[in-house]
């Protein structure tokens, strides 16, 4: 089966454009999730769908990004405007719905690199 | 709120000794555990994962953990290394099936022949 993907790989932005970024994840998961990891910094979470729903929005930074999942099938993330400080590796991943006595564990794409100039 | 803390930032070490790469995570309600590593220029791959029963998880590529529930660690080991598992490997919890991973700040691992 294919993987979570996830495009661009890369993005080099000036500071105050809008980038938008894409995920694919493997067909019939329903959870999806969003990380970002900042240079030098653990990666943290930013957001987690169900289907199309929202589930989880905490991790968010601010209203300069908005995450959209269409269908239920993949999903942006837009960041507009940029800001210097959102340079960093975008991360998504997708699981399976389960029981409750089973964690299927996530699936991550390979990210996408920002960086804000 | 829970936290992981991967103790060393950066191990190095010499092809084929064994290696250990700590984790400790602090939560009040149980957790799901998870290794996960990143080889260079690609995304982050599924090493292993404890959700319940044996405390000793079996991984891909030799790799185990072992759950300590009384230290709330999760350590990672392999008993030989090679100089391919050179990447930076990374411990998380999630509270539930489907929930959010926090992950620990990742630890570089430098096998050097």
């Amino acid at each position: 089966e294919a993987g979570v993907t996830q495009f661009p790989s890369h993005s080099v932005i000036e500071k105050g454009q809008t980038v938008t970024l894409r995920c694919d994840p493997i067909s019939g998961h329903d959870n999806l999730y969003w990380y970002r990891r900042v240079m030098g910094k653990e990666i943290k979470f930013l957001l987690h769908f169900v289907k199309e729903s929202k589930q989880d929005e905490s991790g968010m930074p601010n209203n300069r990004f908005l995450a959209e999942r269409t269908g239920g099938t993949y999903s942006t993330l837009k960041v507009q405007p940029a800001e210097l400080e959102d340079s960093g590796v975008y991360f998504c991943a997708s699981s399976q719905a389960g029981g409750a006595r089973y964690h299927y564990g996530y699936t991550f794409g390979s990210g996408t690199r920002l960086t804000v100039v | 709120a829970q936290s992981v803390t991967q103790l060393d930032s950066q191990v190095p070490v010499f092809e084929e000794a064994p290696v250990e790469l700590r984790c400790n995570y602090s939560s009040s309600v149980s957790v799901y555990l998870f290794w996960y590593v990143q080889y260079p220029n690609q995304g982050l791959q599924l090493l292993l994962k404890y959700l319940s029963g044996s405390t000793l998880v079996k991984g891909i590529n030799g790799f185990e953990a072992e759950f300590n529930k009384s230290q709330t660690s999760f350590h990672l080991r392999k008993p030989s290394v090679h100089i391919s598992d050179t990447a930076e490997y990374f411990c998380a919890v999630s509270l539930n099936q489907g929930g959010k991973l926090i992950f620990g700040q990742g630890t570089e691992l430098s096998v050097k022949p």
